[in-house]
């Protein structure tokens, strides 16, 4: 079967730097998407990688490495408002978007 | 970036009758857009993947005479939840895409029925 891991929960203090994995069995591959979800809003989309490497926007990166079925987000500087949760999700073969459950993220003053 | 339109945000409604969500987007146009549910402290769970022009595709499990999907332009899907229960209660989302992007969702709708 298809399936998306990553955390259930972190926390971080602010101005700190977190990571939040995310490991994906798919069938096929398409890309991969990093959502963040305040709570009671629909997603924000943050980045996508197709390619394996590291993609940099401003505080937040994302890395993929296909051959490990593996993807990082990076933020850093962390502020208050990035309390959220935190969705991977991977387009299989069949370019259906396969949803991990979510890491709720939690920053201390 | 794109901008994607949902309306209601929010909803109140009496069991048994229906409700009509819409979805625009604003700024581009799409052929293809989807319809989320999401259930509280949940992943969103792909309910149908609306298609302009033609009938809309719904995943395994989702009823396709309780929700109906509408997508008669390239800017607008519209999902009914028809005959709505308490159990329909829930957090709606559509997203959009440009290309083979579908990075672009919703405000989203809480429907609640009483």
């Amino acid at each position: 079967g298809q399936n998306i891991d990553q955390p259930t929960e972190m926390t971080a203090t602010e101005g700190a730097i977190v990571q939040i994995n995310c490991t994906y069995q798919t069938s096929g591959f398409n890309g991969l998407f990093w959502y963040q979800q305040h709570a009671g809003e629909a997603p924000t989309f943050l980045s996508y990688n197709v390619l394996d490497g590291l993609e940099e926007k401003g505080r937040f990166s994302s890395f993929l490495s296909r051959s490990k079925g593996y993807s990082y987000l990076l933020l850093k500087e962390l502020q208050m408002k990035d309390s959220a949760s935190y969705l991977c999700a991977v387009r299989d073969s069949n370019y259906q978007l396969i949803w991990g459950a979510g890491t709720k993220l939690i920053i201390k003053p | 970036g794109a901008v994607v339109s949902q309306h209601p945000s929010r909803v109140i409604c009496k069991s048994g009758t229906s409700v009509k969500i819409e979805c625009r987007s604003l700024d581009f146009q799409a052929t293809t857009m989807f319809w989320y549910r999401q259930f509280p402290k949940q992943s969103l769970m792909l309910m149908a993947t609306s298609n302009e022009g033609s009938k809309a595709t719904y995943e395994q499990g989702v009823e396709k005479d309780k929700f109906l999907i509408n997508h008669a332009s390239l800017t607008l899907s519209t999902l009914t939840v028809t005959s709505a229960h308490p159990e329909d209660s829930s957090f709606y989302i559509c997203s959009a895409g440009q290309g083979v992007t579908e990075a672009f969702f919703g405000q989203g709708t809480r429907l609640t029925v009483v």
